[in-house]
């Protein structure tokens, strides 16, 4: 067990909806990253928050959006759902503090399935 | 924005050693090496990290040499349980301001009894 919570382990839904997955990370980290991970896409970094505010972003589409809360937990909202959109999303957090490298710790996923 | 490149499975025996290369030509005077093992419908798990030479934990090594273009997990008498794919990620500290995750597309190591 990481100590990286993520809800709700499976979400069904159709093309066109909007979705939110939610993350909480290990008690005292203050970054939080989400990727993708797709079977012919390999894991994706998508975006990364510190602290409320967003660090570093890779390849989220403009129709995915992320916050960080006051309490450190996050959300990634997805909405007008493509079949392609089927995938693992993880959510990993860190530390972040001086000097240290990027050691992350994944939770479990949620497992998006798009009709 | 370092770029990795991994082979994509490797098979091994139990007990023999195993060494996993990943290039990565491009990377930063920021960036550290850092690989994660994945087991199926599982978030990756934290191995080992470095930024030059070598390094050792109790679970594998990490060779990186005096260019840093590319980097060689170790893992030492593997067993069944060491089937995973394993990626190797490059990216930078928290210091060193915005920058970007790199994944490689991971190593399929497959242990054979």
């Amino acid at each position: 067990d990481s100590g990286v919570t993520q809800t709700p382990k499976h979400l069904i839904t159709a093309t066109g909806q909007r979705v939110t997955l939610r993350c909480s990370p290990r008690s005292g980290d203050l970054s939080v990253y989400w990727y993708q991970q797709s079977l012919d896409q390999g894991l994706q970094f998508l975006i990364q928050y510190y602290n409320g505010e967003e660090r570093a972003k890779g390849n989220i589409l403009e129709r995915f959006s992320a916050q960080q809360f006051p309490d450190l937990h996050s959300e990634l909202n997805l909405s007008s759902l493509e079949l392609g959109d089927s995938a693992l999303y993880f959510c990993a957090s860190s530390y972040q503090g001086q000097g240290s490298g990027n050691e992350q710790f994944f939770g479990p996923g949620t497992r998006l399935t798009v009709l | 924005l370092a770029k990795t490149t991994q082979p994509i499975s490797m098979d091994s025996y139990e007990g023999q050693e195993v060494n996993i290369t990943c290039s990565h030509n491009n990377i930063a005077t920021n960036d550290y090496i850092t690989w994660y093992q994945q087991f199926p419908s599982q978030g990756p798990r934290f191995i080992i990290q470095g930024y030059k030479t070598k390094v050792t934990n109790e679970v594998a090594s990490l060779f990186i040499p005096a260019d840093r273009k590319s980097s060689t997990l170790s893992l030492p008498r593997v067993s069944l349980s060491d089937t995973a794919v394993y990626y190797c990620l490059v990216g930078a500290n928290y210091w060193a301001g915005s920058y970007q995750l790199t994944f490689g597309k991971g190593t399929k190591l497959s242990v054979i009894p």
